[in-house]
């Protein structure tokens, strides 16, 4: 069964440290997306991304966050200036039609 | 503004006691309920779609329905293998296509032998 790779599986930054954490989608899916679950919370969304440009996002992603799709395969969502409270595992997902969103192991990210 | 609230928040069954777990919702221009399962430190995991109301869905010991307000998660003679966190997901609709998914914080079920 296809699947949505995620890497690495758990990173750990110091604060103030740039983190980019890497998707790589299922080959015939045309939408991308991050989603967050600090622990013990609710999945968030944060961004789609959708004919490479950003299609929707929340108001958690702010300027801190930006993602891209630098060679047509990889999907990066990128935190400049982590923050203690970026501390979270990181979901990517993705699907494409009306159907349920195929995610992503997850990255733990740890900012000490 | 749109909100999903799952309950119970925990449930311990004993194995081949069935239950059920609820997820009501109240979002502007539903794009479908979506079921995941969650096993500690992973992805969720996809289970099911409901579109409309009436609609039902199966798989294995596992069902699930949908109203105009909520769904439901019904478990039956649940195994062990069966405990994991339910999350439940409405999608969004913006134009014709479906947007985010807005999440519960899930159902804590533990099946005990």
């Amino acid at each position: 069964e296809p699947e949505v790779t995620q890497t690495p599986s758990h990173q750990v930054t110091q604060m103030g440290q740039e983190v980019i954490l890497r998707c790589v989608p299922i080959s015939n899916h045309l939408y991308f997306y991050w989603y967050r679950q600090i622990l013990g919370q609710k999945v968030e969304f944060l961004v789609s991304f959708y004919n490479n440009e950003i299609s929707e996002k929340s108001e958690i992603f702010d300027d801190q966050f930006s993602v891209e799709r630098p060679d047509g395969s990889n999907f990066t969502l990128k935190i400049r200036s982590t923050k203690l409270e970026d501390s979270a595992m990181y979901f990517c997902a993705t699907r494409w039609g009306d159907y349920g969103y195929t995610f992503g192991s997850g990255t733990r990210l740890t900012v000490v | 503004e749109d909100q999903v609230t799952q309950s119970p928040e925990a449930l311990r069954l004993q194995e081949g006691e069935s239950s059920s777990l609820n997820c009501s919702y109240t979002v502007s221009g539903l794009r479908g309920l979506f079921w995941y399962r969650q096993d500690p430190g992973k992805g969720p995991e996809f289970l099911f779609t409901l579109y409309s109301a009436g609609e039902e869905k199966e798989k294995e010991r596992l069902k699930a329905t949908l109203t105009k307000k909520e769904s439901f998660l019904h478990i039956t003679a649940p195994k062990p293998e069966d405990s994991a966190t339910y999350l439940c997901a409405v999608g969004h609709g913006r134009g014709s296509t479906l947007g985010r998914l807005y999440f519960g914080r899930g159902t804590q079920l533990t099946v005990w032998p």
